[in-house]
């Protein structure tokens, strides 16, 4: 089976623009999670798809959104961006994202860099 | 605001000898648990998984222990290669709820 896979790998954006990045997960997967991951803050939850539907939330504004499509695909949008959304962002799935035992993997990671 | 930069611990081991990678969670009703290795530049990479109902579980050199009465989880590597230097992460989840991540541990492999 081929991974979970993100595009773009690297971006480059200024200030005040908004970015979008997309998340495929391993076949068969659909619960799709975003991570933010900062040398200061860690590893960060931001939200979990399934079903197209966002199940749980992370702390964050609500400058940070996605969406889940029905081939279980993500998309997640950061808009208005700021020199703190420089991160490297990370999507994982899992088959149901429920239960001990359902294993969560992760794909490369797009790094986000905001100039 | 002003954010702490996180401080990661590292340890350090000579090449065949046995890592220990410590992490305590917060949750006592957390009931899966999961090690994670993430080398430069990559995305995090799975290493062995535990459920709430087990002590121990051994892997290709790897073992992990869960003692939930601490709620303190520990990684085990045996023989430790140079390409075990890593970041690892332990990460605990509550049924229903998000993979919650500690802050990881630096592992170096010296020559």
């Amino acid at each position: 089976k081929a991974g979970v896979t993100q595009t773009p790998r690297y971006l480059i954006k200024t200030r005040g623009q908004q970015v979008t990045l997309s998340c495929s997960p391993i076949s068969g997967h659909r619960s799709v999670s975003w991570y933010q991951q900062t040398p200061g803050q860690g590893l960060q939850f931001l939200f979990e798809y399934f079903s197209e539907t966002q199940r749980n939330k992370g702390n964050f504004p609500g400058r940070f959104s996605g969406r889940q499509f029905s081939n279980s695909r993500s998309e997640m949008n950061v808009s208005t961006l700021e020199l703190g959304d420089s991160a490297l962002y990370l999507c994982a799935s899992s088959s149901s994202g429920q239960g001990a035992g359902d294993t969560q993997y992760f794909g490369p990671g797009t790094r986000l860099t905001v100039l | 605001g002003e954010s702490v930069g996180l401080h990661l611990p590292t340890l350090s081991v000579q090449e065949g000898d046995n890592s220990i990678i410590n992490c305590a969670y917060s949750n006592s009703a957390s009931d899966y648990f999961i090690w994670y290795k993430q080398e430069s530049g990559k995305g995090p990479q799975f290493i062995i998984d535990i459920r709430s109902n087990m002590d121990k579980r051994q892997g290709q050199r790897v073992t992990v222990l869960l003692n939930k009465t601490v709620k303190h989880l520990s990684l085990q590597i045996a023989a430790t290669q140079p390409g075990d230097s890593a970041v690892y992460f332990c990460a605990e989840k509550n049924y229903g709820q998000n993979f919650v991540f500690g802050p990881g541990t630096r592992l170096s492999v010296l020559p």
